[in-house]
């Protein structure tokens, strides 16, 4: 069975600080996608990044940057220089890849509080 | 291109009433997936439907059931409403090919109260 943690409930911080919001994963399948995605108030569910299980490269888009490990089962996310609009709960997410087991397991989500 | 969008937005329904939610996927996308999520269970995988076929389902009671139409539209409906069932009905629509997965994309959510 699949299992996502986000043992981070509540993280709050001050505007311009560096905040990383870890994701651990568990999964007996060798190629699986794990996914990070952003909701604000509104309730909606934004799609962030998603990364391929093989491809252990990390990533970095604007202020948002990604580190997958494999060897720890841990997917973080770090956000740079925070701004207010980074307020919202973030959800770290796998898939399986055999088709019909593609169902998005999530973790419990942190809720980051960026103060101004 | 037109994200997801789901109907209605919010809903207050009374124990024991049933209740349809309506889901249109991104214009080329073939599978919608169903998720509920609630503060104490969080988000879970309700079911998944691929040219009008169920693919996968979670594991929710019989009282919660979808349908996907010939243009990749669906609905979900739950019978018999519990205090319970009272919670945020989000649905997410994917390119979807046989041979590898693709990203699911969510719409705004239908917030349901049951009464």
């Amino acid at each position: 069975a699949q299992k996502v943690t986000q043992a981070q409930t509540e993280i709050s911080v001050v505007e311009k600080e560096d905040v990383t919001l870890d994701c651990v994963y568990e999964t007996r399948d060798t190629t699986y996608y794990l996914f990070w995605y952003k909701q604000p108030p509104s309730g909606e569910l934004v799609f962030l990044i998603r990364r391929n299980s093989f491809d252990e490269q990390n990533e970095i888009s604007g202020r948002y940057s990604w580190n997958f490990q494999k060897s720890t089962s841990s997917f973080n996310f770090t956000i740079t220089a925070s701004q207010v609009v980074d307020s919202a709960v973030y959800f770290c997410a796998l898939s399986e890849a055999e088709m019909g087991r593609r169902a998005l397991t999530f973790g419990s989500g942190t809720r980051l509080q960026v103060q101004p | 291109k037109a994200g997801v969008t789901q109907t209605p937005r919010y809903l207050i329904k009374t124990r024991g009433q049933q209740v349809t939610l309506s889901c249109s996927p991104i214009s080329g996308h073939r599978s919608v997936s169903w998720y509920q999520q609630t503060p104490g269970q969080g988000l879970q995988f309700l079911f998944e439907y691929f040219s009008e076929t169920q693919r996968n389902k979670g594991n929710f009671p019989g009282r919660f059931s979808g349908r996907q139409f010939s243009n990749s539209r669906s609905e979900m409906n739950v019978s018999t409403l519990e205090l319970g069932d009272s919670a945020l009905y989000l649905c997410a629509s994917s390119l979807e090919q046989i041979t590898r997965s693709d990203t699911q994309y969510f719409g705004p959510g239908t917030r349901l109260t049951v009464l």
